[in-house]
């Protein structure tokens, strides 16, 4: 079965620094999302992306945030100044016409 | 807006007892329900969805949920626990045509020996 592939499973950075965070969608799929958990806490919304731009984000996705889909098969997360708050475990999804989301195994994110 | 509500952030229960983790919703619009396992150190995997056909739906593992919009709940169960099922549930919803899957706060499942 198709599954959704998150690279790094572990990212370790500095605050201050940006971070990547890269995502590969199940191929046919057309929607496509980041969620984040922090340690011990809910799931939470981050972005959606459609049609090669963004749908709907959250008041967490501030301009620290972006999303990109460089090319036909990455999804990618970039927060450009970290900080410790930013640590968490990020999810990315994505879905078809009235699916439901598929995960990948996340990357935790950990800002020293 | 949509929201969920899930009732009892911690669900103690014997091995071979029922579950019932319980969701309630909240939507303007015919919803889309999901519920979540998460496992330690590992993503969400789907259990199970409901999309407007029949009420009640089964999923994976020996889990089902019942819609009720009357109650509008959707809630989680599963006759005979195991040790395996010991896990985080969440349960979401998304409007139909939406673009936000919107989670509970979830709910961890202990189940003892």
């Amino acid at each position: 079965e198709p599954e959704v592939t998150q690279t790094p499973s572990h990212q370790v950075t500095q605050m201050g620094q940006e971070v990547i965070l890269r995502c590969v969608p199940i191929s046919n799929h057309l929607y496509f999302y980041w969620y984040r958990q922090i340690l011990g806490q809910k799931v939470e919304f981050l972005v959606s992306f459609y049609n090669n731009e963004i749908s709907e984000k959250s008041e967490i996705f501030d301009d620290q945030f972006s999303v990109e889909r460089p090319d036909g098969s990455n999804f990618t997360l970039k927060i450009r100044s970290t900080k410790l708050e930013d640590s968490a475990m990020y999810f990315c999804a994505s879905g078809g016409d009235n699916s439901p989301l598929h995960f990948g195994n996340g990357t935790r994110l950990t800002v020293t | 807006a949509q929201s969920v509500t899930q009732l009892g952030s911690h669900v103690s229960v014997s091995e071979g007892a029922l579950v019932l983790l319980r969701c309630n919703y909240s939507s303007s619009v015919p919803p889309y329900l999901f519920w979540y396992v998460q496992y330690p150190n590992q993503g969400l995997q789907l259990l199970l969805k409901y999309t407007s056909a029949a009420t009640l739906v089964k999923g994976i593992n020996g889990f089902e949920a019942e819609f009720k919009k009357s109650e509008t709940s959707f809630h989680l169960t599963k006759p005979s626990a195991h040790m395996s099922d010991a896990a985080e549930y969440f349960c979401a919803v998304t409007n139909t045509g939406g673009f936000k899957t919107i989670f509970g706060a979830g709910t961890r499942l202990f189940v003892k020996a």
